[in-house]
Formats: C-alpha cells, structure tokens, sequence
C-alpha cells in the first residue's frame, strides 16, 4: 500500500497564488490527481495526468510535480475556489489500486 | 454527456449488508477504456477508495475493505453495484460511484452525486 499526505488546511488572499501540496513516494512513479469538493456536493475532477485540466477547468488551476511532491497551484485565486482539494494516485503496487491524500481546506480570504 | 446516479437504501442495520447501484447514462458501461468504482467519505471526513470493476467483471478493493466488499456490473441494464457486508456504524457516509479513467494514471473522471447511507438499528 501506500499513502499520500496533505497540508490539512491553507489560506491564501483574494487574487493571490496558492500552492497545495501532496506527498507520497508512489508519487515518484504516478502523477498526482487533483479533485475540488465544494460543501455539500461531489468532488470534481481540476487536474489529471500531472497538468492537465478537464474541459469548463479555468486555467489558474495547474498542476506540477518534483520527486515524491506533486502541487496544485491557483494562480489568482477567487472567492469559488473556496473548498477542499483533494489529490489521489495509482498505489505503488501499480494495480488499479487508489489511494487518496487527506484533503486541504482552501480558504479565500 | 455522461452521468452517473447512485441508488439504494438510506439506513442499514449494523451487521446487515449495504447495497448499491449507480445507473449510468449517455455512455455504455461495456466501454474497454474505463472502470467503473466506489468512493466514500463519512460524515466531517475524507475521501475513501472502495474499489472498480471493469464491465468484464474483474475487480480491485482497497486492501482494508477487501474481505467485505464485492462489485459486479450489468451491461444489460448499464449499470454497475456495490455490497458491503456485516457493516458498522464506521461504515455511515456519503457514497459516491465514479467512472475510472486508466491512462498510465488511474483517476476519478466523472462522478455521481452521492448517496448518504447511515447504519443504525
């Protein structure tokens, strides 16, 4: 098995930039993929295969990777990207196997 | 577009086995590129991978659930299920099902909009 770990809660300032990290040593071998959950609803998928965005995604969210660390960023950061992110990646046995990070509260202020 | 819909019981009785359906529309579950799998996330928590089933049937579990859990899908209905058996009061979440991309990396695509299960007798 495997495990990835998150900050458990960020802040970042109105139309500033904010890095969200995950850590795991699966991460050396898997990209990291990144989901939003809002309060009350189903996560939704922002990030995949590292840095790419699902189509309706805005282009201040992008994803980055460096050894065991993958990163979310939101480059100017608004009040609706006010949420809990949430990244996963195949386990380090390579099966289709998941395993997810904790979560990071993202809170706009 | 795509669209997933969970379907079941709301309350479960401790010991009893939790049953699931989510129904998909506009695709075929039959598709050889995705599968088919169980998120869930109780109440103030995060998220937690049951497991996926490909729609030939073969399946993978999350290790800590894997002597409980069981996944199968109908084509015929284009629809795919999840048993969870002798569960628990650690078992009450939302349940959500989620299409499965496989493209090196393995990932949630598109998600249902969950269903909240409590188990309490």
């Amino acid at each position: 098995s495997s495990e990835l770990t998150q900050d458990p809660a960020v802040s970042v300032a109105l139309g500033q930039t904010v890095r969200i990290t995950c850590q795991g040593d699966n991460l050396r071998n898997f990209h990291a993929t990144w989901y939003q959950q809002r309060p009350g609803q189903a996560p939704l998928l922002v990030i995949f295969g590292n840095n790419n965005r699902p189509s309706g995604i805005p282009d201040r969210f992008s994803g980055s990777s460096s050894g065991n660390t993958a990163s979310l960023t939101i480059t100017g950061a608004q009040a609706e990207d006010e949420a809990d992110y949430y990244c996963n990646s195949r386990d380090s046995s390579g099966k289709h196997l998941v395993v997810f990070g904790g979560g990071t509260k993202l809170t706009v202020l | 577009q795509l669209q997933l819909q969970e379907s079941g019981p709301g309350l479960v009785k401790p010991s009893e086995t939790l049953s699931l359906t989510c129904s998909v529309s506009g695709g075929f579950i039959g598709s050889t590129t995705y599968y088919w799998g169980w998120i869930r996330q109780p109440p103030g928590k995060g998220l937690e991978w049951i497991g996926s089933v490909f729609y030939t049937g073969s399946s993978y579990y999350n290790p800590s659930l894997k002597s409980r859990v069981s996944m199968s899908v109908d084509t015929s209905k284009n629809q795919f299920s999840l048993k969870l058996s002798s569960v628990t009061a650690a078992d009450t979440a939302v349940y959500y099902c989620a299409r499965h991309a496989d493209r090196g990396d393995f990932y949630m695509d598109v998600w249902g909009r969950g269903t909240t299960v409590k188990v309490s007798s």
